[in-house]
């Protein structure tokens, strides 16, 4: 079971957008609308940010949004905040049960 | 609120076994099942499969067939992974996480588990 791509880092200055890929197949991302995204600190657990695509849970900045098209989702952050130096990895549900994780990507604000 | 309490850190022998606890609270623990993960020192997060609480269904990642066992005790609101014939790559960090049906809603502290001679 292969993981999702995703760029090793992103970088970007305060007030920028960045957005990271995250690219499947055709029998997970592009095939189900269930991929998530997490924020994850050193030493930390991951926390969720974005589900369902596009979804945002309660209390997750606006800053924070999700997109797909085809077999690649999309995370993008705008107005690039110090605090949003992070590890960033999305999953999609796989079928048949199975879930698949991406290789994670590093931000770092400038 | 939801929290998912894991056990501490362990250090384990090459070729020996682990387990870990997982031990929710305020929530119903047959109500969602229990995914667990797994990060290796500076690697990507693994996932290992799932075990669902309510009926005890599991399912594992093929990775881990074999070698890795899903269990859960209801009365005490408890998931456990074990792993058997540890290797020093099994050494990680093995979080659990509830399954919401689309996302993981809420992540155990995690555990690291090393694997030393």
């Amino acid at each position: 079971q292969s993981a999702l791509a995703q760029p090793a880092s992103v970088s970007g200055s305060p007030g920028q957008s960045i957005t990271i890929s995250c690219s499947g197949t055709s029998s997970n991302v592009g095939k189900y609308n269930l991929v998530s995204w997490y924020q994850q600190y050193p030493g930390k657990a991951p926390k969720v940010i974005i589900y369902e695509v596009d979804k945002r849970p309660s209390g997750v900045s606006i800053r924070f949004s999700g997109s797909k098209y085809g077999n690649t989702a999309s995370l993008t952050i705008s107005g690039l905040q110090a605090e949003d130096e992070a590890s960033y990895f999305c999953c999609s549900y796989g079928g048949k049960g199975t879930v698949i994780v991406g290789g994670g990507t590093k931000v770092t604000v400038l | 609120q939801v929290q998912l309490v894991q056990s501490g850190a362990e250090v384990v022998k090459p070729g020996a076994s682990m387990r870990v606890s997982c031990q929710a609270s305020g929530y119903i623990l047959t109500d969602h099942s229990i995914h667990w993960l797994r990060q290796a020192p500076g690697q990507r997060l693994e996932w290992m499969g799932w075990i669902n609480v309510g009926d005890g269904n599991r399912q594992y990642a093929q990775n881990f067939q074999g070698r890795v066992s899903f269990t859960r005790d209801t009365l005490a609101t408890t998931a456990y992974v074990e792993m058997s014939g540890l290797r020093s790559e099994d050494t990680a960090v093995y979080y659990c996480a509830r399954w919401a049906a689309s996302l993981y809603d809420f992540w155990g502290q995690g555990t690291l588990v090393t694997v030393s001679s």
